[in-house]
């Protein structure tokens, strides 16, 4: 089955800097690779989401890119603020109604 | 976007009870509904996949006998911890895709945090 590693688990980074998270998948079938972010005790939220038919693509601050040959895709925040302080997951599945494999997650602290 | 809703949101119960959490698409119909499983400062690891109208597909380590799952309508999934222990307190969060959106957004539920004395 599918496995989606995610680094760095913490990330610390002053205000108005860019933040990068990384991940990498097992399984070559996988084709939608969502990133959501999560707020404590709430459910996650979806930021930004990528086919296998695209590389990259952004909206406003938040871009996510995918190299489908290295199987690693990364979210890319730029301008960062105290509100983009929560936790990040990556995940991947393949066609059809398969479920998300999520990556451990990564907390992201900005620090104004 | 779509809308999954979760009751409760909240629950506390003793040990040795059972407890029935409710997942519902208010908008769209779902074959389809994921249960995943959050403990505090982990990942979300998926549970269950719920299919409407047959039996629930555990992942490897979930007892079936512990945790029941109902999938009686294409809007409606239960999950029921039964004889429920400490160890199984946690966040549960339920999900969906509108049915023949292939590989489309999950939407979640707003979770259940379950609390075991």
């Amino acid at each position: 089955g599918e496995n989606v590693e995610q680094h760095p688990s913490t990330l610390s980074v002053q205000e108005g800097d860019s933040a990068v998270i990384k991940c990498t998948y097992s399984d070559s079938a996988s084709n939608y690779f969502p990133w959501y972010k999560q707020e404590l005790g709430k459910r996650p939220q979806l930021i930004i989401d990528i086919r296998s038919n695209v590389g990259e693509k952004k909206d406003q601050r938040i871009a996510v890119t995918l190299n489908k040959t290295a199987k690693h895709f990364s979210l890319h925040i730029t301008e960062t603020q105290p509100e983009d302080s929560a936790v990040y997951f990556c995940a991947a599945s393949s066609s059809g109604n398969t479920p998300l494999v999520f990556g451990k997650g990564t907390r992201l602290s900005v620090i104004a | 976007g779509a809308v999954v809703s979760q009751h409760p949101s909240r629950v506390i119960c003793k040990s040795g009870t059972s407890v029935k959490i409710e997942c519902r698409s208010l908008d769209f119909q779902a074959t389809t509904m994921f249960w995943y499983r959050q403990f505090p400062k982990q990942s979300l690891m998926l549970m269950a996949t719920s299919n409407e109208g047959s039996k629930a597909t555990y992942e490897q380590g979930v007892e079936k006998d512990k945790f029941l799952i109902n999938h009686a309508s294409l809007t409606l999934s239960t999950l029921t911890v039964t004889s429920a222990h400490p160890e199984d307190s946690s966040f549960y969060i339920c999900s969906a895709r509108e049915a023949g959106a292939g590989t489309g957004e999950l939407f979640f539920g707003e979770g259940s945090r379950l609390t075991v004395l």
